[in-house]
């Protein structure tokens, strides 16, 4: 069975662009979770799907928003983007909520 | 807000020896999760429970929900446990109402 997939790996942006990123769960999970990992911050959890709806969200502006499709995959964006969102942003599927987790590769985002 | 507390932050040990890595929170939680991330960034979901032990091959986890306190064992540890171990716990109450927070890390070199 494939794994999460995360789509791009790496990407580079200017300060004020925004940005799109991809996260595809393993087959049959309906859960999927994001999280955001910096060297100062370490991982911080960032949103947590459930069947198209958003079931809990943490502690970041409304730049960061993410949506779920019918299929499960999801997806995540952050407007206006700021240095400080450089980040490793990382993707976890579970079979439902509260379960255990895989995590995909991730996305290394670089804001210049 | 739940703060977690992991340690030691760095830990070098000789291929064989017995470690432990502790982790403590401060408000009840409805689960812990221990992570594995090897350099490069990939994690692995290693351990989710809510009470008593876990034993995985030579991991061991345990919880001691009264002492908000959790430990991660290895044994006979080998070069390839060498990664960054994360402590992570869910708290709040009811589906879609809770917080992920998470642990800096242990900083695990095994040496041979």
């Amino acid at each position: 069975k494939a794994g999460v997939t995360q789509t791009p790996r790496y990407l580079i942006k200017t300060r004020g662009q925004q940005v799109t990123l991809s996260c595809s769960p393993i087959s049959g999970h309906r859960s999927v979770s994001w999280y955001q990992q910096t060297p100062g911050q370490g991982l911080q959890f960032l949103f947590e799907y459930f069947s198209e709806t958003q079931r809990n969200k943490g502690n970041f502006p409304g730049r960061f928003s993410g949506r779920q499709f019918s299929n499960s995959r999801s997806e995540m964006n952050v407007s206006t983007l700021e240095l400080g969102d450089s980040a490793l942003y990382l993707c976890a599927s579970s079979l439902l909520v509260q379960e255990t987790q895989y995590f995909g590769p991730g996305t290394r985002l670089l804001v210049l | 807000k739940n703060e977690v507390e992991q340690s030691p932050q760095n830990l070098t040990a000789q291929e064989g020896e017995f470690i432990t890595i502790n982790c403590s929170y401060s408000v009840g939680i409805s689960a812990l999760h221990w992570l594995q991330q090897h350099p490069g960034g990939g994690i692995v979901s290693l351990f989710m429970l809510s009470s008593g032990k876990k034993k995985h091959g030579r991991l061991i986890a345990t919880i001691n929900i009264q002492e908000k306190h959790s430990s991660l064992h290895i044994t006979a540890s080998h070069p390839r446990d060498s990664a960054v171990y994360i402590c992570a716990v869910r708290s709040g109450s009811g589906a879609g109402s809770y917080q992920l927070t998470f642990g800096k890390g242990t900083k695990l070199s095994v040496i041979p």
